[in-house]
């Protein structure tokens, strides 16, 4: 069965640290694969999201970069955070049918001080 | 651009009892899907239920049913014989073409079953 990890499940960084969250899909390939960040009592924003290896669409221009290195893989990164990066993201993958829903990680509450 | 609207940001139900969460959409695509999910307050994402544009029946799983009027752009969601656990945010989304890729969630709404 196809299974998604994310980690961490809680992060604190302070102003200006780099960040690098993780996500890993297990039990499918070549998965449609996105990052979502969702703030406090709101709905998700699609931040990325990949087709394949090293293809990355961005959604919103940010302090946020995303990469796809293997297939299964999909890391979502900033070089500086900033406080308005705090919010709680979501890793979900896809299969590529036209009713494929998405499955999502547990989640990354992050909170940048 | 699509758009999902849910006007509920709060809603009580008593156990044992139906309730309907609502969702509206605005899209030009000619085919789009159009998903609900729950999510506790873990935080996990929950698939519930899907509709395609084109499906000529509503979708129905379990105790969750979507009453799809397409040309009211309408899409909600029924959940029958509420359960203390149907607790947790509910979140409308929307692709376009049927498939996943861009999907645009709703605000979604804060379901409270009373015992």
């Amino acid at each position: 069965s196809q299974t998604i990890h994310q980690w961490p499940a809680t992060l604190v960084q302070p102003v200006g640290s780099p960040l690098s969250l993780e996500c890993t899909v297990e039990g499918t390939s070549n998965p449609n694969l996105y990052w979502y960040r969702q703030a406090a009592g709101r709905g998700l924003q699609l931040l990325f999201y990949s087709v394949g290896i090293g293809q990355i669409s961005s959604e919103v221009p940010q302090n946020l970069s995303a990469s796809r290195p293997q297939d299964r893989q999909f890391i979502l990164s900033s070089k500086k955070l900033l406080l308005s990066d705090s919010g709680f993201y979501l890793c979900a993958w896809s299969g590529r049918g036209l009713d494929s829903e998405a499955f999502f990680g547990q989640g990354t509450r992050l909170t940048v001080v | 651009a699509q758009k999902i609207t849910q006007t509920q940001p709060g809603m009580f139900v008593q156990e044992k009892e139906a309730v309907t969460l609502d969702c509206t959409y605005d899209t030009s695509d000619p085919s789009y899907g159009l998903f609900w999910y729950k999510q506790p307050s873990s935080g996990e994402m929950i698939f519930l239920i899907y509709q395609g544009s084109y499906d000529q029946q509503n979708a129905t799983e379990g105790r969750y049913s979507l009453n799809f009027q397409k040309a009211r752009k309408s899409a909600n969601l029924v959940i029958s014989a509420s359960q203390l656990g149907d607790s947790a945010m509910y979140f409308c989304a929307m692709s376009p073409s049927g498939g996943y890729q861009k999907v645009t969630f709703g605000t979604g709404t804060k379901l409270q079953v009373i015992p």
